[in-house]
């Protein structure tokens, strides 16, 4: 079985400093690791994903994600927040093995971030 | 290129009455999920199509909840009878087929629909 755990459901950060999402996983397999934001009454974006290769991970708008196997997290961050970044953000794992498990993505809670001038 | 588009956007109903939300995904994507998302929750998967196949159901209430896809193409999630507790934003997304790499697990979303059991 597969789970998300992200640490802190709200964090809040001034305008240009640093932002620091937590996410770590349990999976049973090799994970395919993933970000999406989602806006006030919107869909899921994708941020970026890890599947194979460089575990450091950069994405839309500025973030990046560097996954560490030894500490199964997957944590996000950004160098300077912008107020546009404020939103909820979602930590997912799924792996590409067979069964009726392919392609389902596991959900962390969710992280909402709010940015301050 | 349209993305995945959904409708209704917003629904209130009252409970007991059926309600039924629709899902075009994006074209060529033959793998079709619906999630459910609670206030304050990640997103959880109902269900999950290949193509015209439901592949992945162990997560729908089968008691009132049903989902099709006749076509292959768009689909419909319906729930009958609504209840209070199935207030919430029921999100579809889709993704290209299952014939490997790494490409293909990207899944996109929908905008949700927003359903309000009164």
């Amino acid at each position: 079985a597969q789970s998300v755990t992200q640490l802190g459901s709200h964090v809040s950060v001034s305008e240009g400093a640093l932002v620091l999402l937590r996410c770590n996983y349990s999976s049973s397999v090799p994970p395919y690791l993933f970000w999406y934001v989602q806006y006030p009454n919107q869909g899921l974006q994708l941020l970026l994903k890890y599947t194979t290769g460089a575990t450091l991970v950069k994405g839309i708008n500025g973030f990046e994600a560097e996954f560490k196997k030894s500490e199964t997290s997957f944590h996000l961050t950004k160098p300077s927040a912008h107020m546009s970044d404020a939103a909820e953000y979602f930590c997912a794992v799924s792996f590409n093995a067979g069964g009726t498990s392919y392609g389902k993505l596991t959900f962390g809670q969710g992280t909402i971030l709010t940015v301050h001038p | 290129e349209a993305g995945v588009v959904q409708s209704p956007r917003y629904k209130i109903i009252e409970k007991k009455q059926p309600v039924a939300f629709w899902c075009n995904p994006i074209s060529g994507h033959n793998t079709l999920y619906w999630y459910l998302q609670n206030l304050g929750q990640g997103p959880e998967l109902l269900i999950r199509y290949e193509n015209e196949e439901a592949v992945d159901d162990s997560q729908l209430p089968k008691d009132r909840f049903s989902a099709e896809r006749l076509k292959g193409v768009d689909s419909t999630l319906k729930i009958q009878p609504a209840e209070l507790g199935d207030s919430a934003v029921y999100l579809c997304a889709s993704s290209l087929a299952r014939t490997g790499g790494s490409r293909n697990t990207e899944a996109f979303f929908g905008q949700g629909t927003r359903l309000t059991v009164v």
